[in-house]
């Protein structure tokens, strides 16, 4: 298993741009979540995801859409991206209702917006 | 929102030393994490408790689900140079699915 995987790694984008972040996973989980990490804080959650077609927000969702049309994928989009968007993107996924939490972290995505 | 506290902030300790942390809450929660984070790298999960009381081990860790469901507790045993990176816990009430981070603990092991 690959586990979860986010593309692209790096990203550089100028103000006004749009982009999506990639999210995958192949173990079959029903919860998907992206949160965002900025220097000295801890992981803040934009939006998740309890199955496909259910999406709803966190704590920080402003700027940021999302669609989950499929149990393995789970794309962020950023419609018109500002300079506070500048962060580390993570994307995590874990099983539903089962009485495991536990969630398990993609490698995440560096955007810069100049 | 919601805050979880962790202390401390960050930590030097040498190598062979045991280190302590903790996360802390003013509200109870039902499930704690702990995860270490690698530079560039994204959080892998360390240990999860379900149960207030509960200690749990992973090799050199172990974990504990505080008695008041407030706080957690994250032990490493004869550090290595390989523990060095951030440890954030996270935890989640009796409710929903997601989960709060902490800000993290950074700890650097001096050879």
């Amino acid at each position: 298993n690959a586990g979860v995987t986010q593309t692209p790694k790096f990203q550089v984008l100028k103000t006004g741009q749009s982009m999506t972040l990639q999210c995958a996973q192949d173990m079959n989980h029903e919860y998907m979540s992206w949160y965002r990490q900025d220097p000295g804080m801890g992981l803040r959650l934009i939006h998740y995801s309890v199955g496909a077609g259910i999406t709803d927000q966190g704590e920080v969702p402003n700027g940021y859409n999302v669609s989950r049309s499929t149990t393995e994928d789970f794309p962020l989009r950023l419609l018109s991206a500002a300079p506070s968007q500048t962060s580390v993107y993570f994307c995590a996924s874990s099983y539903q209702d089962r009485g495991a939490y536990e969630q398990y972290f993609g490698p995440g995505t560096r955007l810069t917006v100049t | 929102g919601q805050q979880l506290n962790q202390s401390p902030q960050s930590m030097f300790i040498q190598e062979g030393e045991d280190v302590s942390m903790n996360c802390t809450s003013s509200s109870i929660f039902n499930t704690w994490l702990w995860y270490k984070q690698d530079p560039g790298e994204g959080p892998v999960l360390l240990i999860a408790l379900y149960k207030a009381g509960e200690l749990t081990s992973n090799g050199r860790l172990t974990a504990q689900f505080g008695i008041t469901r407030k706080d957690s507790f994250l032990n490493i045993s004869a550090s290595i140079p390989s523990d060095v990176g951030i440890y954030f816990c996270a935890g989640r009430h009796n409710y929903g699915q997601n989960f709060v981070f902490g800000p993290g603990t950074r700890l650097s092991v001096l050879p």
